[in-house]
C-alpha cells in the first residue's frame, strides 16, 4: 500500500515562482526523503530530513517535517525551466525499504 | 566507479516469452532494490537483496517474477511467461547504507513492452 501520498498530482508554474509539494504518510518514520524523476530516466535523491528534524535547506529547496502531522512539504524557490520533472516522497520502513508515492508532476513554463 | 547500469534500457517481447533484466550497482553499495513503475504511476516495491540474500522478496507479483544477485554485485530480474500487464519501467537501485539513512541511486530502468 502506499505510505506516501503526494498533492498535488500536478503542479504548473511559472519560471521564477516558487513551487511547494506535498506529501502525507500514515505510519511512524526514521526519515522522509524527496527523490525527483526526470522524463525516461531513473530517480535522484534531492534531500532527506530525519524524523527529530523540522526543516532542512540545500540549495534552493527547503523541506519542513511535521510528524505530529505525518506531513512533509518540498519548497522549490525561484523555479526554473530545468525543474520540470516528477517529484516523489518517499518514507522509510520494515526492511529498509523505501515507499515512494505516486509522485507530483511539476511543469515550468519559460 | 559510475553509477547504477541497467540493461537493456528498451525489451520488446511476445507475450509468453521469458526476459531477463541486469542491473549492475554502484560498487561497495551492498543493497540493491527492484521496482516497478508504470505510466504515470508510482514505485512498486518487488524487492531486496542484502548482499546476495533476499530478506525481503513480499513484492514479485507472482510466481513468475524471480531475481538472484552474486558475488554481491550484479542482479538479475527474470520474468517467465511474460503478459502484457508486465509492461512497465523496470527500476534498480543501490545503497551504501540500507540501514541508516538509505538514500538510494537509481538506474535509468529496462522499458519492458509485452505484445
Amino acid at each position: 500500500s502506499q505510505q506516501g501520498e503526494e498533492d498535488p498530482q500536478a503542479l504548473s508554474i511559472q519560471e521564477g515562482e516558487n513551487a511547494t509539494m506535498n506529501c502525507s504518510y500514515k505510519t511512524s518514520i526514521n526519515n522522509l526523503q524527496w527523490y525527483r524523476q526526470n522524463s525516461g530516466r531513473g530517480l535522484v535523491h534531492l534531500i532527506l530530513i530525519r524524523s527529530n528534524e523540522r526543516e532542512k535547506h540545500s540549495g534552493r529547496l527547503r523541506v519542513t517535517l511535521d510528524t505530529s502531522k505525518k506531513s512533509s512539504s518540498l519548497l522549490i524557490t525561484a523555479s526554473r525551466a530545468a525543474d520540470t520533472a516528477s517529484y516523489f516522497c518517499a518514507t522509510d520502513g520494515a526492511n529498509s525499504k523505501l515507499t515512494f508515492g505516486k509522485g507530483i508532476t511539476l511543469s515550468v513554463r519559460p | 566507479g559510475a553509477g547504477v547500469s541497467q540493461s537493456p534500457s528498451n525489451k520488446v517481447t511476445e507475450k509468453g516469452k521469458d526476459v531477463e533484466l541486469r542491473c549492475d550497482p554502484i560498487s561497495g553499495h551492498t543493497a540493491l532494490y527492484w521496482y516497478r513503475q508504470s505510466l504515470g504511476q508510482g514505485l512498486e516495491f518487488l524487492i531486496y537483496f542484502q548482499g546476495n540474500s533476499a530478506p525481503d522478496k513480499s513484492g514479485l507479483p507472482s510466481d513468475r517474477f524471480s531475481a538472484e544477485r552474486t558475488g554481491g554485485s550484479v542482479s538479475t530480474l527474470t520474468i517467465q511467461r511474460t503478459q502484457q500487464e508486465d509492461s512497465a519501467v523496470y527500476l534498480c537501485a543501490s545503497s551504501f547504507e540500507p540501514g541508516v539513512r538509505n538514500i538510494q541511486y537509481f538506474g535509468a530502468g529496462t522499458r519492458l513492452s509485452v505484445l
